[in-house]
C-alpha cells in the first residue's frame, strides 16, 4: 500500500528565508507527483505537478524536485513572504501507480512577518 | 471560468438521514473522485470515476454511493448518514486517466451530522 509521508507536520519561519518541505512515498511506481496549497476553510490549490521522467518543475518562487529511486520529492520555496502561509499537501499515485491518489497530511507553514 | 463547483457547501443532518453532495466540472475531465478531509487523518478517496458509467471505490468507500451518468457531474450519495460522516468533502478532477494531469479541487462541502 502506498504511503505518503510529510516532515515536518509545522514549520515556522522569518520573512525572506528559503524553505525546503520534504514528501517521501514508499512505492516509487508513480506516473507523477504534485504539490497543493490549502489556505484554511479552502480546496486545494495546485502548484506543481512532476510527471516521473521529469526530475524538476518550477513555477515562479516554486521548485518541486522529484527522486523516484529513493521515494522522495521536496519543494522548494525561496524568499518566502507572509502570503505563503498555509498548508502544503502532496501527492502521489496509489499502489502501483494507480488511480487511488495518496495524499500526505501536510506541512503548515507560517512565515511571520 | 466555473472550474470544480460543489453544492451544498454546508449541511446538517441527522443520524439516519439520506442527502446528496452534487459535483459539477466544466473542463471536460475525464477523471472525478470524492475525498474526505478530518483532522489528522489528512485526505482519503472515497470513489472515482475514469469516465461516464465507470466508478470504482476508493480508501473509505463504506456508506457512500456514486454514479457518472455524464462527463460533468458526480454527485456523491450518503445512504443513512452517522456521526462518522461528519467531515469536509472535497471534489476533484483531471483531464487524462491515467495521472498525467493537474488535479482540480472545489471548495469543498462541510457535512456535519448530528
Amino acid at each position: 500500500k502506498q504511503e505518503v509521508t510529510q516532515i515536518p507536520a509545522a514549520l515556522s519561519v522569518p520573512e525572506g528565508e528559503n524553505l525546503v518541505l520534504n514528501c517521501s512515498f514508499t512505492d516509487s511506481a508513480i506516473y507523477n507527483l504534485q504539490w497543493f496549497r490549502q489556505d484554511p476553510g479552502k480546496g486545494l490549490t495546485s502548484l506543481l505537478l512532476i510527471q516521473s521522467s521529469q526530475r524538476e518543475q518550477t513555477s515562479g518562487r516554486l521548485n518541486a524536485s522529484l527522486d523516484k529511486s529513493s521515494g522522495r520529492s521536496t519543494l522548494y520555496i525561496a524568499a518566502s513572504q507572509p502570503g505563503d502561509s498555509a498548508t502544503y499537501l502532496c501527492a502521489a499515485d496509489g499502489q502501483g501507480g494507480s488511480e487511488k491518489l495518496v495524499f500526505g497530511k501536510g506541512t503548515k507553514l507560517t512565515v511571520n512577518p | 471560468n466555473a472550474g470544480v463547483t460543489q453544492t451544498p457547501k454546508f449541511q446538517v443532518l441527522k443520524t439516519g438521514q439520506s442527502m446528496t453532495l452534487q459535483c459539477a466540472q466544466d473542463m471536460n475531465h475525464e477523471y472525478m473522485s470524492w475525498y474526505r478531509q478530518d483532522p489528522g487523518m489528512g485526505l482519503r478517496l472515497i470513489h472515482y470515476s475514469v469516465g461516464a458509467g465507470i466508478t470504482d471505490q476508493g480508501e473509505v468507500p463504506n456508506g457512500y454511493n456514486v454514479s457518472r451518468s455524464t462527463t460533468e457531474d458526480f454527485p456523491l450519495r450518503l445512504l443513512s448518514a452517522a456521526p462518522s460522516q461528519t467531515s469536509v468533502y472535497f471534489c476533484a478532477s483531471r483531464k487524462g486517466t491515467r495521472n498525467t494531469g493537474e488535479l482540480f479541487f472545489g471548495e469543498g462541502s462541510r457535512l456535519t451530522v448530528l
